[in-house]
């Protein structure tokens, strides 16, 4: 199984800061017959289900501001949310959909400064 | 409105079985991959089976292979995921999800259903 590792575990970041989440898989998730990276990202609040923010690395689900944004490839990637807002505060999680099982990262808990 | 409600979870006893309903509106659940993920309380995210929309075919975690089978009922738009044999590991928050037709990112989740396995 792929290994997902997220850092920092928690961050608190002032409002209107940028807030950066890294991720590391243990194996290569980018696909190059599809030139793709399978990593996907979500935002969980208390009491929610996860939402989706993030897919294919860098694609943003519709509806998501463009204040979250996706970047890397292969085994490292970030989550960036930049001018972080109040509505933020949640755990962040990263996914890979390159193989079975598909595994997620044990999160990152992102409050306020 | 496009949603995934799962019902089912309960208290029950290690050993016991319980099966989970997901049920679909505004999708037809065989166009898409749909899963189920869990989450014990305060843990993270763990993929426990889904199942591809055209083939039907299935898949487990290790965790749980042997013990929970899923399944789906077209013309109820409905997902199951019948679980025996409950372990006290067993206990979180059981999400329905659905997934892309052929890539597994889940971009609709249901509200959870929560199963707690006590003696």
């Amino acid at each position: 199984d792929i290994v997902m590792t997220q850092f920092p575990d928690s961050l608190a970041v002032s409002l209107g800061e940028r807030a950066t989440i890294n991720c590391q898989s243990s194996q290569s998730l980018f696909y190059s017959s599809y030139n793709k990276n399978y990593l996907a990202w979500y935002q969980q609040k208390p009491g929610q289900p996860p939402k989706l923010l993030i897919y294919w690395a860098s694609t943003r689900e519709s509806g998501v501001p463009d204040r979250f944004s996706g970047s890397g490839s292969g085994t490292d990637f970030t989550l960036t949310i930049d001018s972080l807002q109040a509505e933020d505060v949640a755990v962040y999680y990263c996914q890979q959909y390159f193989s079975a099982p598909v595994t997620f990262g044990p999160g990152t808990k992102v409050d306020i400064k | 409105e496009v949603q995934l409600v799962e019902s089912g979870g309960g208290l029950v006893q290690p050993g016991w079985s319980l099966r989970l309903s997901c049920a679909a509106s505004g999708l037809s659940i065989d166009e898409y991959g749909i899963h189920w993920v869990r989450q014990a309380p305060g843990k993270g995210l763990e993929w426990v089976s889904g199942i591809n929309w055209n083939s039907g075919g299935t898949g487990y975690a290790d965790s749980v292979k042997g013990r929970f089978t899923i399944s789906r009922d077209n013309a109820k738009n409905s997902l199951y995921l019948h679980m025996s044999s409950l372990r006290a590991d067993d206990t979180a928050f059981y999400y329905c999800a659905k997934g892309d037709a052929h890539d597994w990112y889940f971009d609709l989740w249901g509200r959870g259903t929560l199963v707690i396995v006590s003696s």
